[in-house]
């Protein structure tokens, strides 16, 4: 069975600072692994993502994951903080491409 | 990058009224499209799974009669809430996927539906 766990449901980092984004995965085929952000009352808009190749990979605004197959993870960082980047962010995980898995959501919060 | 559009952005009516929903691709033909429903502060719960051309398929506990899905081509899927109570209040949201194991799904910018 696929799974993914977010840890953490909140997080808060002050504008500036490294922001740093845990999901791990469980999966016993090589995934496809996502990660989305949500803002207040709007759908989820895709940062990265990951399927096959360079295992660091570079998304929108900044961020960037690494795939890592040893830690079952692909967190999310981004070296400074920015005030728009507060948002929910969710991890997912695609194996056939028809099921997705989403996490619970993080929630980062950015001070200023 | 591809564009998913979804109508009504808010919606407020009384209960027993039906409700719907309708999510478009602009960019390209959508294989499937997946409805979720979304609970304030809370993960995406996946709904229905709605392939063009047959019958959606819904998530356990999800009313079939009560989420009507239609998906009648490859670029729009309707979602109908029929007689909405109060409890149907959420924010829904669709997505669309080319049907590629390696491409992510394109969500609307979601529906807030408030039930008086």
């Amino acid at each position: 069975a696929q799974s993914v766990t977010q840890l953490g449901s909140h997080v808060s980092v002050s504008e500036g600072a490294l922001v740093l984004l845990r999901c791990n995965y469980s999966s016993s085929v090589p995934p496809y692994l996502f990660w989305y952000v949500q803002y207040p009352n709007q759908g989820l808009q895709l940062l990265l993502k990951y399927t096959t190749g360079a295992t660091l990979v570079k998304g929108i605004n900044g961020f960037e994951a690494e795939f890592k197959k040893s830690e079952t993870s692909f967190h999310l960082t981004k070296p400074s903080a920015h005030m728009s980047d507060a948002a929910e962010y969710f991890c997912a995980v695609s194996i056939t491409g028809n099921q997705f898995y989403f996490g619970t959501g993080t929630s980062l919060t950015v001070i200023p | 990058g591809a564009v998913v559009s979804q109508h009504p952005s808010r919606v407020i009516c009384k209960s027993g009224t039906s409700v719907k929903i309708e999510c478009r691709s602009l960019d390209f033909q959508a294989t499937t499209m997946f409805w979720y429903r979304q609970f304030p502060k809370q993960s995406l719960m996946l709904m229905a799974t709605s392939n063009e051309g047959s019958k959606a398929t819904y998530e356990q506990g999800v009313e079939k009669d009560k989420f009507l899905i239609n998906h009648a081509s490859l670029t729009l899927s309707t979602l109908t809430v029929t007689s909405a109570h109060p409890e149907d209040s959420s924010f829904y949201i669709c997505s669309a996927f080319l049907g590629q194991g390696n491409q992510p799904q394109h969500f609307g910018d979601g529906t807030r539906l408030s039930i008086l």
